[in-house]
């Protein structure tokens, strides 16, 4: 089952920050974040395993709360070049075959 | 340079007529993937491999076709079968164990003319 994504879409000012969160109806081994630019290819952000941990990249970082099934993509002081489609992809604990299910995507917008 | 190749990267097809998508890595990776993809929307799976000579369906695999004769290849047939064929395609690869990510190719364009 895909998992569900919030907002569908954003808006930003340069240097503003956005959250864009992730939640799914099963037990979840992991969850990976992408950025995908028009015709292009979704772009790896990062990887949270079950754990709760917390990860950073730049000005990009994510949470895993496994208890909720949840994820959480921040984006602090947002460049232009963070515009672009966000995916979260999960990794259920259930499933033998490895396979990621993607959300539908955020639509981030910063503008100058 | 490792990675995943696609090709083509554009592709038109007439009605009626089947087309194959080529997609190859040199990753190593023991799992492959199809994804298709409409304007503004997420990914949905189409068909996957873990291991050669095997491949499973995905949530929309109706109109398509795969192999997996070689570890490092898995085209994608589009039939006739298949109405609406439109779409970005994308494949990926993946290692089998858990906690590592997945990887896309380029991605390729099909048109229906």
């Amino acid at each position: 089952q895909q998992p569900v994504q919030s907002p569908q879409a954003v808006i930003l000012r340069e240097g503003e920050d956005a959250v864009i969160n992730c939640s799914s109806s099963k037990a979840l081994y992991s969850v990976h974040w992408y950025r995908q630019k028009h015709g292009e290819a979704p772009v790896f952000l990062m990887i949270l395993l079950k754990g709760g941990e917390q990860k950073g990249h730049e000005k990009i970082s994510a949470s895993f709360n496994e208890k909720k099934q949840q994820s959480s993509l921040y984006l602090t002081a947002s460049q232009l070049s963070y515009s672009g489609t966000y995916f979260c992809g999960t990794d259920d604990v259930s499933g033998s075959a490895r396979q990621l299910t993607f959300g539908s995507g955020t639509q981030l917008t910063v503008l100058p | 340079d490792g990675g995943i190749t696609q090709s083509p990267k554009y592709l038109f097809r007439k009605e009626g007529q089947n087309v194959t998508l080529s997609c190859e890595q040199n990753l190593n990776h023991d799992a492959m993937y199809w994804y298709r993809q409409d304007p503004g929307q997420g990914l949905r799976l189409i068909y996957y491999s873990q291991i050669v000579n095997d491949f499973q369906k995905g949530d929309i695999a109706e109109g398509y076709s795969v192999s997996r004769e070689k570890k490092e290849s898995f085209p994608l047939t589009v039939t006739s079968a298949q109405k609406n064929p439109t779409a970005f395609y994308l494949c990926a690869s993946m290692r089998s164990l858990k906690g590592n990510t997945i990887y896309f190719g380029e991605g390729s364009w099909l048109t229906v003319v």
